[in-house]
C-alpha cells in the first residue's frame, strides 16, 4: 500500500524567510497530492494540492511542486508570517483513486515574529 | 456554508468505559470520514461512508470500534471498551460526491483515556 514519509518534522524560520517542506511516497500510480494545514485545536484544512499531470501549482504565497520520477512532491512557503505556523500534512491517495488519502506525520512550523 | 460539526469537543474516560461521537457533514456532502489522530502523527483513517453505506472499514478495530450512518447524514462513532491507546483526536470529515477530492474537517474530540 502507499506510505508517505515527511522532512523535517519541525522547522524554526524567521518572519519573512522561506519554508519547504518535502515529502516522498511510495506508489507510482498516485495521481493526487493534497497539503493540509492545522492549527491547534481545528481540523486539518486543505491549502493546496497538485495533480500528476502538471510539475508545480502556485497561489498567492504558497506554491507545490511535484518531482513524479523521484516520487516526491514539497511544500513551499515565501515571505512567512506568524500565522503561517501550524502543522503542515502532506497526503497522497490510497491506492488510485482520491477519495482516500494517506496522511504524512506532519512538519510542526514555527515562524519566529 | 455551516462547517463540519463534531461533538463533544473533549470526554475523558476510564479504561473499559465506553464512548460515542457525533458527526453532522456539510449539508449535501455524501462522503464522510472518521479519522483518529493520535499527539503527533498524521490522520489515520478509521472508516469512510457514502450515503449510509461503508465504502471502506479496513483500519477500524472492530472489536471495539463502531460506526453508523443510518439516515446518510449525521454519523456515530463508537468505542466499547475504550483503552489506553485510544486516546487521541477523532476527526470527522466531508466530501461532496462530485465535487473534487476536498475534504471538509471538523474540530475533532479529543479523547482522553485514564
Amino acid at each position: 500500500g502507499e506510505n508517505v514519509e515527511q522532512h523535517p518534522s519541525t522547522l524554526s524560520v524567521q518572519e519573512g524567510d522561506s519554508a519547504v517542506i518535502k515529502c516522498t511516497y511510495s506508489d507510482s500510480a498516485s495521481n493526487y497530492f493534497p497539503w493540509y494545514k492545522q492549527e491547534l485545536g481545528k481540523g486539518p484544512q486543505l491549502i493546496i494540492d497538485i495533480r500528476s499531470n502538471v510539475g508545480e501549482k502556485k497561489d498567492q504565497r504558497i506554491a507545490v511542486t511535484l518531482n513524479k520520477t523521484a516520487k516526491h512532491f514539497s511544500l513551499h512557503i515565501t515571505e512567512t508570517q506568524p500565522e503561517d505556523s501550524a502543522v503542515y500534512f502532506c497526503a497522497a491517495p490510497k491506492k488510485t483513486s482520491y477519495d482516500k488519502v494517506i496522511f504524512g506525520p506532519g512538519t510542526s512550523l514555527s515562524v519566529i515574529p | 456554508e455551516a462547517g463540519v460539526a463534531q461533538s463533544p469537543r473533549y470526554k475523558i474516560i476510564e479504561k473499559r468505559q465506553s464512548v460515542a461521537f457525533w458527526c453532522n457533514p456539510i449539508s449535501g456532502h455524501a462522503t464522510l470520514y472518521w479519522y483518529q489522530q493520535i499527539l503527533g502523527q498524521g490522520p489515520k483513517l478509521l472508516i469512510q461512508f457514502q450515503n449510509n453505506g461503508v465504502v471502506d472499514d479496513s483500519q477500524l478495530p472492530k472489536d471495539r470500534f463502531s460506526a453508523e450512518r443510518l439516515k446518510g447524514v449525521d454519523s456515530t462513532l463508537k468505542i466499547q471498551p475504550a483503552k489506553l491507546e485510544d486516546s487521541a483526536v477523532y476527526l470527522c470529515a466531508s466530501r461532496r460526491l462530485a465535487g473534487g477530492p476536498k475534504q471538509f474537517f471538523g474540530p475533532g474530540t479529543r479523547l482522553t483515556v485514564l
